[in-house]
């Protein structure tokens, strides 16, 4: 069935440097997806999202690069602060029946040590 | 702009007991989700709204949970009996019309089964 598998689990980083973390899919008819940033008891955020007719994106600190071919995508962040340290979630839409549903990964945690 | 609106914050009951969560969504969007976050995991998709008609619940424990939404607005998320596995937070998410795209989550309802 449809599967979304995150690396790593946990990422600790020293204030600015990079952070990468890493999503493959399962199902090849996905088409979209989004990266959550949830700080602690907080709702899932939406921080950034690519679609399958792009490559790669940008906004800011943060870029997400996506190969279809292999099925994965990554969430880049530069030169990381303190407040960018929360849970981040990648997903992907169940792209076989266009629901629309986001299939998650398990999240990383991401902490940044001033 | 009013967000995804759930109802209550923190619940505690014993197992075998009964328990419902409410969720208003952000007003036009025809699409509501019901998920669920156990602790360190990721959100796991329940059951997915299309105005008032279900379009997936594939992964809903129908032995115990139910949902409804009646006049495609709100929407009520019930479990009976519980069970302590059912401990988790449990999350309301809208969309507009037309996906994939982002899902504006709620709080959520944070349920501990003891």
């Amino acid at each position: 069935g449809e599967n979304v598998e995150q690396h790593p689990s946990t990422l600790s980083v020293q204030e600015g440097d990079s952070a990468v973390i890493k999503c493959t899919y399962s199902d090849s008819a996905s088409n979209y997806f989004p990266w959550y940033k949830q700080e602690l008891g907080k709702r899932p955020q939406l921080i950034i999202d690519i679609r399958s007719n792009v490559g790669e994106k940008k906004d800011q600190r943060i870029a997400v690069t996506l190969n279809k071919t292999a099925k994965h995508f990554s969430l880049h962040i530069t030169e990381t602060q303190p407040e960018d340290s929360a849970v981040y979630f990648c997903a992907a839409n169940g792209g076989s029946s266009n629901t629309g549903k986001l299939i998650f990964g398990q999240g990383t945690t991401l902490q940044v040590k001033p | 702009e009013a967000g995804v609106a759930q109802s209550p914050r923190y619940k505690i009951i014993e197992k075998r007991q009964s328990v419902a969560f409410w969720c208003n969504p952000i007003s036009g969007h025809a699409t509501l989700y019901w998920y669920q976050q156990i602790l360190g995991q990721g959100p796991k998709l329940l059951i997915q709204f299309q105005n008032n008609g279900v379009v997936d619940d594939s992964q809903l424990p129908k032995d115990r949970f139910s949902a409804e939404r009646l006049k495609g607005v709100d929407s009520t998320l019930k479990i009976q009996p519980a069970k302590l596995e059912d401990s988790a937070v449990y999350l309301c998410a809208s969309s507009p019309a037309g996906y994939p795209g982002e899902l504006f989550f709620g709080e959520g309802s944070r349920l501990t089964v003891l």
